[in-house]
């Protein structure tokens, strides 16, 4: 199976600042049949399930705000929130959906300073 | 839109089986371009797939090899709906369950919280 390591655990951000966020696969998701990575990025808040956020690595889903920016290609991988507002505040996600399984990462939470 | 609508107990006894339905509209469970999965997430696990079931012409079904003896996915074409099975549970499968379609997933299920409970 192929493990999902996201750093850190949690940390605070002051509002209007940046927070990052890190992953790691433990193999390459660059799938050269497509050339794309196989590597989603999801938002949740407490009570909701999951809400994809990023696909293929950088692209980012219909709505989402385009302070949230994805980057990273083969193994390593990272989310960034510019200009962090309180509606931010919640636990984020890698995901590589490369290949059954799909795992995940172990979760970022991220809150208000 | 894609609607997941999911429907089941929330309460299963240890050794039973627990089992739950998730209902799609918008789409088609017989779709040749998506897949139809089911993950779960408890505060000792995190976020874990268990399986999915997908058309190319033909069906195929992968699961997760943590549950793979005991985990049935199935599709119901007439109902376009798809289906999770879990036998023989324990407390350890206590956690809310998701249906969603995709890799990606872009559509989830509300989610049900299922306890294993006598």
């Amino acid at each position: 199976d192929i493990v999902m390591t996201q750093s850190p655990d949690s940390l605070a951000v002051s509002l209007g600042e940046r927070a990052t966020i890190n992953c790691k696969s433990s193999q390459s998701l660059l799938y050269s049949f497509n050339n794309k990575n196989h590597l989603a990025w999801y938002q949740q808040k407490p009570g909701q399930p999951p809400k994809l956020l990023f696909s293929w690595a950088s692209t980012r889903a219909s709505g989402v705000p385009d302070r949230f920016s994805g980057s990273g290609s083969g193994t390593d991988f990272t989310l960034t929130i510019s200009n962090l507002q309180a509606e931010d505040v919640a636990v984020y996600y890698c995901q590589q959906y490369y290949g059954p399984p799909l795992t995940f990462g172990g979760g970022t939470k991220v809150e208000i300073k | 839109q894609v609607q997941l609508q999911q429907s089941g107990p929330g309460l299963v006894k240890p050794s039973q089986t627990l089992s739950l339905t998730c209902a799609i509209s918008g789409d088609s469970v017989s779709s040749n371009n998506a897949d139809w999965a089911w993950i779960r997430q408890s505060p000792s696990r995190g976020l874990e797939w268990l399986g999915r079931t997908y058309y190319r012409s033909k069906w195929f079904t992968d699961y997760a090899v943590s549950v793979k003896s005991r985990i049935t996915i199935n599709p119901d074409t007439s109902k376009n709906q798809f289906s999770l099975q879990l036998n023989s549970v324990t407390p350890e499968d206590t956690a809310v369950y998701y249906c969603t379609r995709g890799g990606a997933s872009e559509y989830w299920g509300q989610g049900t919280l299922v306890i294993v409970s006598s």
